[in-house]
């Protein structure tokens, strides 16, 4: 079982370049969000969806955009990278949004010059 | 502003000492998770405490929920270099997604 996927696992953008940074679970979860962790600050929710087809904003939505056609794959996407990006970015799923234990893959150390 | 809060933001022990993290919410919670991250990994779920005073073991850890079910401590016992990383708190706050807290990153000196 190899539980949340993220890819790339380390990236160096230059301001305004798009990217799409990759996020897959095997574990037929509907639940699945992003995060950015930078230092000092927890976690916090960029956006989330409760199943395929279904997306909804968190705390910091500006600037990216996802999708949810499966209900494996949750892509994020940064349209039109800038330095204030630079972070570290963690993909999760759990069987239910709001009870139960979130699974988060490797993260993807994201640099923006 | 932060939902839930932590204290302290850092904590260097001695290897042997106990150390202790304090979680607040602004809100009443359902629930409250605890997680561990070790220094360049991810976070890793430790426990959930869903009622009101409860409290639960995990060898040396120790994981309390408050009586009015906004608070919640992590208390370790007698420090080892393994128990080194981040611990962080979350809860629902608006009974959907999880806040979390900013953390408390333990460091413990052989």
């Amino acid at each position: 079982n190899a539980g949340v996927t993220q890819t790339p696992k380390f990236q160096v953008l230059k301001t305004g370049q798009s990217m799409t940074l990759q996020c897959a679970q095997d574990m037929n979860h509907e639940y699945m969000s992003w995060y950015r962790q930078d230092p000092g600050m927890g976690l916090r929710l960029i956006h989330y969806s409760v199943g395929a087809g279904i997306t909804d904003q968190g705390e910091v939505p500006n600037g990216y955009n996802v999708s949810r056609s499966t209900t494996e794959d949750f892509p994020l996407r940064l349209l039109s990278a800038a330095p204030s990006q630079t972070s570290v970015y963690f993909c999760a799923s759990t069987r239910e949004q709001g009870s139960q234990p979130q699974h988060f893959g490797d993260g993807t150390r994201l640099s923006i010059l | 502003g932060q939902q839930v809060m932590q204290i302290p933001q850092y904590q260097h022990v001695q290897e042997g000492e106990d150390f202790t993290t304090y979680c607040n919410s602004s809100t009443t919670l359902s629930n409250i998770q605890w997680y561990k991250q070790r220094p360049g990994g991810h976070p890793v779920f430790l426990i959930q405490l869903v009622k009101s005073g409860e409290v639960k073991k995990q060898k040396r850890l120790t994981f309390q929920f408050g009586e009015a079910k906004k608070n919640s401590s992590l208390h370790i016992t007698a420090t080892q270099t393994t128990d080194v990383g981040t611990y962080f708190c979350a809860g629902p706050v608006d009974g959907q997604n999880f806040v979390f807290g900013p953390g408390t990153r333990l460091s413990v000196l052989p």
